[in-house]
């Protein structure tokens, strides 16, 4: 069964720490996402990689970065955390061109 | 900029029903549209993807269907069950290659038994 595997289920940070959201695939795909979801803004996407170590800006990067070092391998990194961080992480990855589209059960993230 | 339109926000229906969710996108030029599944509390499953060239995809009791000139998209539950509540997402993507996708808000199905 293949699949999208993001490290925590929920998780509660202090803001200004620096906080890590691991996502691993194991289907080879190029493409690997980082969304966001919350309440009457749906999902929107933060930054995604189609290739190892290329990374690009999605719809809301500010205050986020993210590492791809190995293809099944994508971080989302909070710089320093803020209440407004507080939301669902999704993070999915898919072949070129969308298909095969699989997404992690995501990370709930609380900062305080 | 792409947007991307899902009415209803929700609808509740009872078991049986056949229903029929609608999707509209602002900018005709995709790649393919796609339709997710979202359980709550849990991440999303990809249900059915029709390319930009493609009028439709059929999987089992689901049909989607798509208008690439009008920017529409339709998704057809045959014979509903209280099993497909949940919220469905369209989603296009204008990329070849980097499969990006724009979302739409969803509509929450409630199937009453």
């Amino acid at each position: 069964d293949v699949k999208v595997t993001q490290s925590s289920r929920y998780l509660v940070k202090r803001t200004g720490e620096k906080v890590f959201l691991e996502c691993v695939q194991d289907m080879d795909h190029e493409n690997m996402f980082w969304y966001r979801q919350d309440p009457g803004l749906g999902l929107r996407l933060i930054y995604f990689s189609y290739d190892v170590k290329m990374k690009e800006k999605g719809d809301i990067p500010e205050g986020y970065s993210v590492s791809r070092e190995k293809k099944e391998r994508f971080s989302l990194i909070l710089e320093s955390a803020s209440t407004n961080q507080t939301s669902m992480y999704l993070c999915a990855s898919s072949e070129q061109g969308g298909y095969g589209y699989t997404f992690g059960s995501g990370t709930r993230l609380t900062v305080v | 900029k792409q947007e991307v339109t899902q009415i209803p926000a929700a609808l509740s229906v009872p078991e049986g029903e056949n229903l029929v969710l609608n999707c509209s996108f602002t900018d005709s030029a995709i790649y393919n549209l796609q339709w997710f599944r979202q359980d709550p509390g849990k991440g999303l499953t990809s249900l059915l993807l029709i390319q930009s060239s493609q009028r439709e995809q059929t999987s089992g009791r689901l049909n989607a269907s798509l208008d690439k000139s009008s920017g529409r998209s339709t998704l057809y539950i045959a014979a509903s069950q209280p099993g497909d509540s949940a919220t469905y997402l369209c989603a296009v993507s204008a990329s070849s290659n980097t499969g990006k996708l724009i979302f739409g808000q969803g509509t929450t199905l409630q199937v009453k038994p």
